[in-house]
């Protein structure tokens, strides 16, 4: 147990559904992160949230929506994806600004695109 | 090139010496890490090394940076089948927000 926790652990949803990503962090940390971890990929960045403002944003398509209502909480709405899209998400968190910054991790969600 | 690049695999008996290598392209990183993955688990930070470090040992870990090469090294000693897991080199910049960049990963497979 990381103290990052994840919901669900496994999604399958249709190109045409809209679901959301949960991801929750109780060690105080004033970032959090969203991760896409593919098959034979480098683990890619998506986006992150410092102090509750997005501050990184790599070129994701709009078919992903991150929202951080406050510092504990992170959600990625998903609506229209393709199957390229199915991976295994992971979200994290640390304390930013801090140089030696160890990232936590949640366990992810495999999520399928059918 | 990627930032980051590791090999993808590494295959060790058990009770042998593991070595995985990491090549970065940042000369400016600050700290180094490497993470471990476990089977339906997310990223764990196993150990780290500054940058004005060339080696850093802990229990079976030592991890060796060659600066000047920009390659970094972490050897597991008596390898075990629970250390079977992908392991994954990362960096951190010195400067802007310090959000680690992280390789591919090294599957480790380790057989009895």
């Amino acid at each position: 147990e990381t103290g990052v926790t994840q919901t669900p652990r496994h999604l399958v949803m249709g190109m045409t559904n809209k679901k959301s990503l949960k991801c929750e962090q109780h060690l105080g940390h004033n970032a959090m992160y969203w991760y896409k971890q593919s098959a034979k990929k480098p683990l890619e960045l998506m986006f992150v949230y410092s102090l509750e403002e997005r501050v990184e944003n790599n070129s994701v398509p709009s078919r992903f929506s991150p929202e951080c209502p406050n510092s504990s909480h992170l959600f990625l709405h998903l609506h229209t994806l393709q199957p390229e899209d199915s991976a295994l998400y992971l979200c994290a968190s640390s304390q930013e600004r801090r140089r030696n910054t160890e990232a936590f991790f949640g366990q992810g969600t495999r999520l399928t695109v059918v | 090139g990627e930032d980051v690049e590791q090999s993808l695999f590494l295959s060790v008996r058990e009770g042998d010496s593991s070595v995985i290598n990491c090549t970065y392209t940042d000369s400016s990183s600050t700290y180094l890490y490497w993470y471990k993955q476990e089977p339906g688990a997310g990223l764990q930070l196993l150990t780290y090394i500054f940058s004005n470090m060339d080696m850093k040992q802990d229990q079976r870990l030592t991890v060796l940076l060659n600066k000047k090469d920009k390659h970094l090294s972490l050897r597991i000693a008596d390898t075990q089948t629970g250390d079977s897991a992908i392991y994954f080199c990362a960096e951190t910049p010195s400067g802007g927000s310090y959000i680690p960049t992280f390789g591919r990963g090294t599957s480790l497979i380790v057989h009895p």
